[in-house]
C-alpha cells in the first residue's frame, strides 16, 4: 500500500520568509496529492492539490510542486504571515483506489514568528 | 450554506458506555469517511462508505461501528470495546471517488473524552 513521509515535523520561520514542506510517496500509481491546513481544534482545510499530469500549481502565496520520477511533492508558502501558523498535512491517493482513500503524512507544525 | 456538520463539538462519556458521533453533509457527496486524530498525530482511517447501506473498515475499525442509511448521514458509534476512545474524531466526504473526484472535505470535528 501507499506510504507517505513528511518532513520536517516542525518548521519555524520569520514572518515574510518562505516555508517549504516536503513529502515522499511510495506507490507509483498515486495520482492525486492534496495539502491540508489544520488550525488548533479545527478540521483540516483543503488548501491546494495537484494531479500527476501537472508539475506545479500556484494559488496566491502557496504553490505545490510534483516530481513523479522521484516520487515527491512539496508545499511552498511565500511571504509567510502569522495566520499561516498551523499544522499542514500532505496526502496521496492512487488512481487504482476506487474508494478514494487518502494516505496522510504525519504533519508539519509551522510557526510563523512576527 | 453547504458543508459538513459534526455534533457535538465536545463530548464526555464514562468508560463502558457506547457513544454515537453525528456527521451530516448537504453537499450531495457520494463518499463519507471517519478519521481519528490523537494529539500531535496524523489522521487514521476508521471507516468509509461510498454508497448508502455499504461501508468498509479502515485501518483502525476495531471498537467502532457505522451505518449509512441515508446519503447525507454517516454516524459513528464508539463502543465500549474501543480501548482508548479519547481522541479528536473527524468526518469527511468526497464527491465521487469511483468517478475520479477524490477531493475530501472535512467537518469541524468532535472531541471525545472518556473517563
Amino acid at each position: 500500500g501507499e506510504n507517505v513521509e513528511q518532513h520536517p515535523s516542525t518548521l519555524s520561520v520569520q514572518e515574510g520568509d518562505s516555508a517549504v514542506i516536503k513529502c515522499t510517496y511510495s506507490d507509483s500509481a498515486s495520482n492525486y496529492f492534496p495539502w491540508y491546513k489544520q488550525e488548533l481544534g479545527k478540521g483540516p482545510q483543503l488548501i491546494i492539490d495537484i494531479r500527476s499530469n501537472v508539475g506545479e500549481k500556484k494559488d496566491q502565496r502557496i504553490a505545490v510542486t510534483l516530481n513523479k520520477t522521484a516520487k515527491h511533492f512539496s508545499l511552498h508558502i511565500t511571504e509567510t504571515q502569522p495566520e499561516d501558523s498551523a499544522v499542514y498535512f500532505c496526502a496521496a491517493v492512487a488512481r487504482t483506489d476506487s474508494w478514494g482513500k487518502l494516505q496522510f503524512g504525519a504533519g508539519t507544525q509551522v510557526v510563523v514568528t512576527p | 450554506d453547504g458543508g459538513i456538520t459534526q455534533s457535538p463539538k465536545y463530548l464526555f462519556r464514562k468508560e463502558g458506555q457506547n457513544v454515537t458521533l453525528s456527521c451530516e453533509q448537504n453537499l450531495n457527496h457520494d463518499a463519507m469517511y471517519w478519521y481519528r486524530q490523537d494529539p500531535g498525530q496524523g489522521l487514521r482511517l476508521i471507516y468509509y462508505s461510498q454508497i448508502v447501506n455499504d461501508f468498509q473498515k479502515g485501518d483502525i475499525a476495531e471498537g467502532y461501528s457505522v451505518s449509512r442509511e441515508k446519503k447525507e448521514s454517516f454516524p459513528l458509534t464508539v463502543t465500549s470495546a474501543q480501548k482508548n476512545p479519547t481522541a479528536f474524531y473527524l468526518c469527511a466526504s468526497s464527491i465521487s471517488p469511483s468517478g475520479g473526484r477524490v477531493e475530501q472535505y472535512f467537518g469541524p470535528g468532535t472531541r471525545l473524552t472518556v473517563t
